[in-house]
């Protein structure tokens, strides 16, 4: 019964390769967004959707590429990963857009790049 | 760009005390949130307060819009409130104020 779930959990590999991550919410909600959370527990904006439209596409390399085939997932693919992508990935959802309503969290995705 | 401050960075306290965590923001248009990362990582919403009072429980906060700044009272803290309390103005996010309760 989660209300948003992401895979992997951790996610260890090597600098160069193309990794991706998934999420899905059974809330019913519109918006989706990924967070990057850097070792110093700073919590970052990347990409928002609103029914499957990007909406918000934050200054994030393009090697990061947001993909949501419906409204209710919303997938991160990260090509050429280097060390500096190493950090924890949290996926969230909410009724309405930009931040103007309840955020509901996914459980985070830890990647670590060798 | 929004702005959000949190103080204070660091809140060590013991069992039974009560605390007051507070984050200033830039913009009076807040939508301003309170989260807790608890020490597994989970992230869990505590409350959506772009102004007025929410009680839920020993916790509440309160906003006041048009000071831009928003408190989070914690009472008669247990060890199960420690962890890393975000507040976020919009999409932004500001630093966290990271509370230990001793037992």
């Amino acid at each position: 019964d989660t209300a948003v779930s992401q895979t992997p959990k951790y996610l260890v590999t090597q600098m160069g390769n193309d990794k991706s991550i998934k999420c899905e919410q059974n809330l019913g909600h519109d918006t989706m967004y990924w967070y990057k959370q850097d070792s110093k527990k700073f919590l970052k904006i990347m990409f928002s959707y609103n029914n499957k439209e990007l909406i918000i596409n934050e200054t994030v390399p393009n090697r990061f590429s947001p993909k949501s085939p419906d409204k209710a997932h919303l997938n991160l693919h990260i090509n050429s990963l280097e060390l500096g992508d190493s950090a924890v990935y949290f996926c969230a959802s909410s009724r309405l857009r930009g931040g103007t309503d309840t955020q509901y969290f996914g459980p985070g995705t830890r990647l670590t790049v060798l | 760009g929004i702005q959000v401050e949190q103080s204070p960075p660091d809140l060590i306290l013991q069992e039974g005390a009560n605390s007051t965590l507070r984050c200033n923001f830039s913009d009076s248009v807040n939508n301003l949130q309170w989260f807790h990362q608890n020490p597994w990582g989970q992230l869990i919403n505590l409350f959506y307060i772009p102004s007025g009072t929410k009680q839920n429980g020993r916790l509440s906060a309160t906003t006041v819009a048009t000071e831009r700044y928003s408190l989070l009272y914690i009472s008669s803290s247990q060890t199960t409130d420690s962890g890393v309390y975000f507040c976020a103005s919009k999409l932004v996010f500001g630093q966290g104020t990271r509370l230990t309760i001793n037992p």
